[in-house]
């Protein structure tokens, strides 16, 4: 099955720098890619996913990056902020009904 | 729109018992999942069910079922309770199946604590 690794566990950045979270997936069958914030006692929040059809994706501050052939992605951050400061969640899925496969987190940690 | 709500928030049990949590999908959501997310990990699947069908099912033992109703809304069902069933329990909803690469969206969980 589908497997999912994590890096870094733990990053911090000063305000204002940009933060990187890279995964890598196993199954090369896998074409959707998402990215959860969690923050402490809160429910996982979608800020921004992408399908393999697509090798980059932005939304203001955030950015994420595919690359097929190598089976990874990576989530982008520039500019950040305290309040960014949260668990981040990489996902992957296949075509097929499979389920999302997550990561085991990244606790960032924007220190003003 | 109301999100993904989740009942109860907090539930304390003892070994040996049996728990019901409940998830009421978005509005126009028709596919539930559930997932346990353990402390410091991402969460792990436990079941989908889309339009009432259970769709997959991750590796739990079989004291873990579930079901969907009429309404899309879903109850996950935990028999014979070990300490190691402590974990946040997620619902999550899409649009769709998760084969159509739909986003999930998550509720607050509920938090089940085993004594």
């Amino acid at each position: 099955g589908e497997n999912v690794e994590q890096h870094p566990s733990t990053l911090s950045v000063q305000e204002g720098d940009s933060a990187v979270i890279k995964c890598t997936y196993s199954d090369s069958a896998s074409n959707y890619f998402p990215w959860y914030k969690q923050e402490l006692g809160k429910r996982p929040q979608l800020i921004i996913d992408i399908r393999s059809n697509v090798g980059e994706k932005k939304d203001q501050r955030i950015a994420v990056t595919l690359n097929k052939t190598a089976k990874h992605f990576s989530l982008h951050i520039t500019e950040t902020q305290p309040e960014d400061s949260a668990v981040y969640f990489c996902a992957a899925s296949t075509a097929g009904n499979t389920p999302l496969v997550f990561g085991k987190g990244t606790r960032l940690s924007v220190i003003a | 729109d109301a999100g993904v709500t989740q009942s109860p928030t907090h539930l304390i049990k003892t070994r040996g018992q049996h728990v019901t949590l409940r998830c009421s999908p978005i509005s126009g959501h028709k596919s539930v999942s559930w997932y346990q997310q353990v402390l410091g990990q991402g969460p792990q699947f436990i079941f989908q069910y889309y339009e009432k069908e259970e769709r997959g099912r991750g590796n739990f033992p079989d004291r873990f079922s579930a079901r969907q109703f009429p309404n899309y809304s879903s109850e996950l069902n935990v028999n014979a309770l070990l300490l190691g069933d402590s974990a946040l329990y997620l619902c999550a909803s899409s649009k769709a199946g998760q084969g159509l690469g739909q986003p999930q969206h998550f509720g607050d969980g509920t938090r089940l604590s085993i004594l």
